[in-house]
């Protein structure tokens, strides 16, 4: 069955420091592949979405990710954390066959320490 | 552009009663919404996909009968949860698509059931 993975449950990162979330989808000639973000008792909200073209992707706040097919990931990095990205961001990829159905990682809790 | 709103964001009802839940497409006309459930700390299940027009097509596993879905127009489904139970206290979120591959989630509804 298609699955997206999050490997990592929780990360904790200084404010200032770099951040990478891993994502891998688990087949796919074609993914659309994005991030989304969300603060608690909140619903989601799009970072970014990869559906074609430049493997880079730039999103909001200051967010992007890198689409590389030859490991089927698609990492989200920001290279300087705010305590403000402190959230629960999930990876997720359209099913297969046309439907417009997601399927969702189960998320990655960031933790920004002062 | 593209906002999503549902009625209630909070909800508590006593076990047995119903109880429904608006979700809103604010300035677009969406073709398709989705109904999820999301437990504590967990990722979002998605329960059911909705046409405008058009019966809704449920997960496997997620009662029908309990769970009503209607999607009137172009702008509002609603989700009715039928003689509800405290194991149906969760939070709900709702997202519409407005053109394929793109969903835009509302802000949730947290139903507890007492």
């Amino acid at each position: 069955a298609q699955s997206v993975t999050q490997p990592d449950i929780h990360i904790t990162v200084s404010e200032g420091a770099s951040l990478e979330l891993r994502c891998n989808y688990s087949y796919g000639a074609t993914p659309y592949l994005f991030w989304y973000v969300q603060s608690p008792g909140q619903g989601l909200q799009l970072l970014l979405k990869y559906f074609s073209g430049d493997t880079l992707v730039q999103g909001i706040k200051g967010f992007e990710a890198e689409f590389k097919r030859s490991q089927s990931s698609f990492n989200l990095r920001k290279p300087s954390v705010h305590w403000s990205d402190a959230a629960e961001y999930f990876c997720a990829d359209r099913t297969q066959g046309g439907s417009e159905k997601l399927v969702f990682g189960k998320g990655t809790k960031l933790t920004v320490n002062p | 552009g593209a906002v999503v709103s549902q009625h209630p964001s909070w909800v508590i009802c006593k076990s047995g009663t119903s109880v429904k839940i608006e979700c809103r497409s604010l300035d677009f006309q969406a073709t398709t919404m989705f109904w999820y459930r999301q437990f504590p700390k967990q990722s979002l299940m998605l329960m059911a996909t909705s046409n405008e027009g058009s019966k809704a097509t449920y997960e496997q596993g997620v009662e029908k009968d309990k769970f009503l879905i209607n999607h009137a127009s172009l702008t509002l489904s609603t989700l009715t949860v039928t003689s509800a139970h405290p194991e149906d206290s969760s939070f709900y979120i709702c997202s519409a698509s407005h053109r394929a591959y793109e969903q835009y989630f509302g802000p949730g509804t947290r139903l507890t059931v007492t």
